[in-house]
């Protein structure tokens, strides 16, 4: 496509419950990208895919927190039994090195926890 | 690790005139690249501008400059002529070499345009 796209654009949930956000890349980029952005914040990083290689985990702040990444494409975010403290706008971005890996983002999920 | 520091949570600047945001980081590869990125109050992010370590010449995009200072770890974002529409949050970001290849992010300088 031509931009990252995420989906939904906003999601409520209850408290406990599991929810999963998508992220579709621009196509051809290797690398995709989650962060999490709470109200006024900075951008949190969770976790990193590049192409084949394992991906970097090292930002997920919790094991309620997985994603995968099919194909080299499409990649879904799930967050299980979640608490209130999720509640932020998840961001997807995708990236490829012939741009110097500027990254590329989608507009974002807006999670509330209630 | 990796570390960027935008030390000024908030600036004002009158329309037409430039402004200078500020950005510090810390890595200990040899090997990086910097971006900035402004996202304003519709959320999205919008890619500025971006400079490798080892370019020779100051990164330009337009009202865009980035002023690297490579040996006092800064990389501050110059706009010139603000206009209105600049009004936004700017984060400054860093990518390592051969560590993380993820973007890290500072927490932000929020920016208003004054007429």
């Amino acid at each position: 496509g031509a931009g990252v796209s995420q989906s939904p654009s906003n999601k409520v949930t209850e408290k406990g419950k599991d929810v999963e956000l998508r992220c579709d890349p621009i196509s051809g980029h290797t690398a995709l990208y989650w962060y999490r952005q709470s109200l006024g914040q900075g951008l949190e990083f969770l976790i990193y895919f590049q192409g084949n290689s394992a991906p970097d985990k090292s930002g997920l702040p919790s094991d309620r927190f997985s994603a995968e990444r099919t194909g080299g494409s499409v990649s879904t975010l799930t967050i299980q039994r979640t608490q209130q403290e999720d509640s932020a706008v998840y961001l997807c971005a995708s990236s490829s090195r012939q741009s110097n890996e500027k990254l590329f983002f989608g507009s974002g999920t807006q999670l509330s926890v209630l | 690790a990796q570390k960027i520091t935008q030390t000024q949570p908030g600036m004002f600047v009158q329309e037409k005139e430039a402004v200078t945001l500020d950005c510090t980081y810390d890595t200990s590869d040899p090997s990086y690249g910097l971006f900035w990125y402004k996202q304003p109050s519709s959320g999205e992010m919008i890619f500025l501008i971006y400079q490798g370590s080892y370019d020779q010449q100051n990164a330009t995009e337009g009202r865009y400059s980035l002023n690297f200072q490579k040996a006092r770890k800064s990389a501050n974002l110059v706009i010139s002529a603000s206009q209105l529409g600049d009004s936004a949050m700017y984060f400054c970001a860093m990518r390592g070499g051969a560590g993380r290849r993820a973007l890290t992010f500072g927490s932000g300088t929020r920016l208003q345009v004054q007429p």
